[in-house]
């Protein structure tokens, strides 16, 4: 079956670590990949995505994530950590040929410790 | 409004009451989402709608779901008799066009089935 797996519940950082986490999508062709973060007491927001070309792509806040085809993943990095960054992270897939909606991981809850 | 507005923020009701959710998305976005997000769960995509174009609802959990966009704008969840299942926040999202354009979220509604 389709779908997007986030194998990582829960992670803990020291503040100033550097973070990665990851996305894998089970799809026969390349979706549109997204991560979306949601932080306490704020609704969801868009970090980055990824539709085609360049396969390391720049979000927000400092945030990159990098398309690996043969892996068939999109994982998440942030070169050193936040207390800010503290939240929820979610990545999602446009399904190829499906521009209606966006199928979602579980989530991984990011701690930071101070 | 700058941003997705939902209304309730929380709604606490009785098992076998109806309830609406209202979603005012951004101005001038196309595309309309309703989402549901459990306790320790990602986003469950419930309905979609785009322009004047069918509402996609196969995410919708039974027939005590419905929604409707009025005027391609204002939104309305409705759950009828509720259950205790229906408990979760329910989070609207509008886009300029398709899925693969940046979702906006809204804050959500907290639903409390007692």
């Amino acid at each position: 079956a389709q779908s997007v797996t986030q194998p990582d519940i829960h992670i803990t950082v020291s503040e100033g670590a550097s973070l990665e986490l990851r996305c894998n999508y089970s799809y026969g062709a390349t979706p549109y990949l997204f991560w979306y973060v949601q932080s306490p007491g704020q609704g969801l927001q868009l970090l980055l995505k990824y539709f085609s070309g360049d396969t390391l792509v720049q979000g927000i806040k400092g945030f990159e994530a990098e398309f690996k085809r043969s892996q068939s993943s999109f994982n998440l990095r942030k070169p050193s950590v936040h207390w800010s960054d503290a939240a929820e992270y979610f990545c999602a897939v446009a399904p190829p040929g499906n521009n209606r909606k966006l199928i979602w991981g579980l989530g991984t809850s990011l701690a930071v410790n101070p | 409004g700058a941003g997705v507005s939902q209304s309730p923020s929380n709604k606490v009701t009785e098992k076998g009451k109806d309830v609406e959710l209202r979603c005012d998305p951004i101005s001038g976005h196309t595309a309309l989402y309703w989402y549901r997000q459990s306790l320790g769960q990602g986003l469950e995509f419930l309905i979609y709608f785009q322009g004047n174009s069918a509402p996609d609802k196969s995410g919708l959990p039974s027939d005590r779901f419905s929604a409707e966009r009025t005027g391609g704008s204002v939104s309305t969840l409705t759950i009828q008799r509720t259950q205790q299942e229906d408990s979760a926040v329910y989070l609207c999202a509008s886009t300029i066009g398709g899925s693969t354009d940046t979702q906006y979220f809204g804050p959500g509604t907290r639903l409390t089935v007692l």
